[in-house]
């Protein structure tokens, strides 16, 4: 299993300028989220999705659109680019239930820089 | 929603001392996550706790979950270069987002 991907590695994009973060899962797992990390900030939850077609805000979703159309791709668009975006996003996934949490996988991350 | 709040910030110890860092919140929390980040790395899960004083160790690494679910905290034992890296608490249930703490930055003087 290559476990949770994340394309590209590296960007850098120009203010207004739009792209997609693209993250994949080869574990069959419901639940998929996008983090983004800044110096000091911790990790901050943007979207998650609990299946495919379902999606939800998490705490900093402004800037950021997602679809989840299988339960393999999450993606993540970023619509018009500023600097405070700046960051390095991860790409998570676990199992899905009610009966308790369940271990997070991360992607190897995705470092954007916006000038 | 849901916060965990992680103090320190950071730690330097000399190689060989002890480390621990510790996650608090106000509220009673369902359970508890660990993970490590390494410099240039994704979080790696370590470990979940979820009952009332629960107790975990990982070789050098020991995991407490207090008496009233409000707090944990990590513990290294006789620290080495190769735990360098940022510690993360986490609190999550089945149908909630995992809400992480700040992290614990670790230096590890040689």
């Amino acid at each position: 299993n290559a476990g949770v991907t994340q394309t590209p590695k590296f960007q850098v994009l120009k203010t207004g300028q739009s792209m997609t973060l693209q993250c994949a899962q080869d574990m069959n797992h419901e639940y998929m989220s996008w983090y983004r990390q800044d110096p000091g900030m911790g990790l901050r939850l943007i979207h998650y999705s609990v299946g495919a077609g379902i999606t939800d805000q998490g705490e900093v979703p402004n800037g950021y659109n997602v679809s989840r159309s299988t339960t393999e791709d999450f993606p993540l668009r970023l619509l018009s680019a500023a600097p405070s975006q700046t960051s390095v996003y991860f790409c998570a996934s676990s199992r899905y239930g009610t009966s308790g949490g369940y271990e997070q996988y991360f992607g190897p991350g995705t470092r954007l820089t916006v000038t | 929603g849901q916060q965990v709040m992680q103090i320190p910030q950071y730690q330097h110890v000399q190689e060989g001392e002890d480390f621990t860092t510790y996650c608090n919140s106000s509220t009673t929390l369902s359970n508890i996550q660990w993970y490590k980040q390494r410099p240039g790395g994704h979080p790696v899960f370590l470990i979940q706790l979820v009952k009332s004083g629960e107790v975990k160790k990982q070789k050098r690494l020991t995991f407490q979950f207090g008496e009233a679910k409000k707090n944990s905290s990590l513990h290294i034992t006789a620290t080495q270069t190769t735990d360098v890296g940022t510690y993360f608490c986490a609190e999550g249930s089945g149908n909630t987002p995992l809400v992480f703490g700040k992290g614990t930055r670790l230096s590890v003087i040689a």
